[in-house]
C-alpha cells in the first residue's frame, strides 16, 4: 500500500512566523502536490512537482513556497504565516503516468493566530 | 482544462436506501475520472476510477459509478447505504493527455446517512 505521511497532524503557529509542513511518500513516485481544503471551496492546488527539484504553481501559490530536494519528500513553506492560511493542508502523490491516481496523506490542521 | 460541477452539495438519505451523487464534468479532450472519499479528519481515500473499456466501474465499499459521454457525467451510486458511509465525497476527473498531473476536484458532496 501507498503511504503518504505528513509530519503534522495539528500545527498551531503565529501571525508573521515561517512554517514547514512536511511530506514523505514511500512508492518512489514521481509527482507530489499540495492541497489547501477550505469549507464551500473544495481542494485547491497549491503547488505540485513532477521531479526533484522540479516544481510549478497551482492555482493558489501565493504566499507559498515548496522544496523538492529528494524523491519521497515534499515541502511546504509557508513564508510569513498570515491568518487567512489558516486551514487543512493536503498532501499527495501519483505515479508518472497520467493514468495514475492521487495517494493522500491523513493532512495537516495549521492555524494560524 | 477540466472544470467539475458536484449537483448537490449535501446529500440526506435513510440507512438502507439507495443513493446517488452527481457529477458533470466538461473537457474537450479525453479524460480519466475517479471519485474519493474523505471521512472526518481524514485524507483522501481513492473510491474508484475510470480508465477506459467497460463505463459501469464498481469501486471498494460497495459503490459503483457510470461513465456517460454524451452527458460528461461519472455519477456515483450504492444500492444500500450504511451509517459508515457518512462522509464528503468528491469527484476529479484528470486529462489523459502526456504531461497531465493535475486533478481537479469538484466541492465535494456530504454525504449523511440517517439511522
Amino acid at each position: 500500500d501507498v503511504k503518504v505521511t505528513q509530519s503534522s497532524r495539528y500545527l498551531v503557529k503565529r501571525t508573521g512566523e515561517k512554517v514547514f509542513l512536511e511530506c514523505v511518500q514511500d512508492m518512489d513516485h514521481e509527482n507530489m502536490f499540495w492541497y489547501r481544503q477550505d469549507p464551500g471551496l473544495g481542494l485547491r492546488l497549491i503547488y505540485f512537482s513532477y521531479d526533484v527539484k522540479m516544481k510549478e504553481k497551482g492555482d493558489i501559490p501565493e504566499g507559498y513556497s515548496v522544496s523538492r530536494e529528494k524523491k519521497e519528500r515534499f515541502s511546504l513553506i509557508l513564508e510569513s504565516a498570515s491568518t487567512n492560511q489558516t486551514s487543512m493542508y493536503l498532501c499527495a502523490s501519483s505515479g508518472e503516468s497520467s493514468n495514475q491516481p492521487q495517494h493522500f496523506g491523513d493532512g495537516t490542521r495549521l492555524s494560524i493566530l | 482544462a477540466q472544470s467539475v460541477t458536484q449537483l448537490d452539495s449535501q446529500v440526506p438519505v435513510f440507512e438502507e436506501a439507495p443513493v446517488e451523487l452527481r457529477c458533470n464534468y466538461s473537457s474537450s479532450v479525453s479524460v480519466y475520472l475517479f471519485w474519493y472519499v474523505q471521512y472526518p479528519n481524514q485524507g483522501l481515500q481513492l473510491l474508484l476510477k475510470y480508465l477506459s473499456g467497460s463505463t459501469l466501474v464498481k469501486g471498494i465499499n460497495g459503490f459503483e459509478a457510470e461513465f456517460n459521454k454524451s452527458q460528461t457525467s461519472f455519477h456515483l451510486r450504492k444500492p444500500s447505504v450504511h451509517i459508515s458511509d457518512t462522509a464528503e465525497y468528491f469527484c476529479a476527473p484528470k486529462g489523459s493527455g502526456a504531461g497531465s498531473y493535475q486533478l481537479t476536484f469538484g466541492k465535494g458532496t456530504k454525504l449523511s446517512v440517517i439511522p
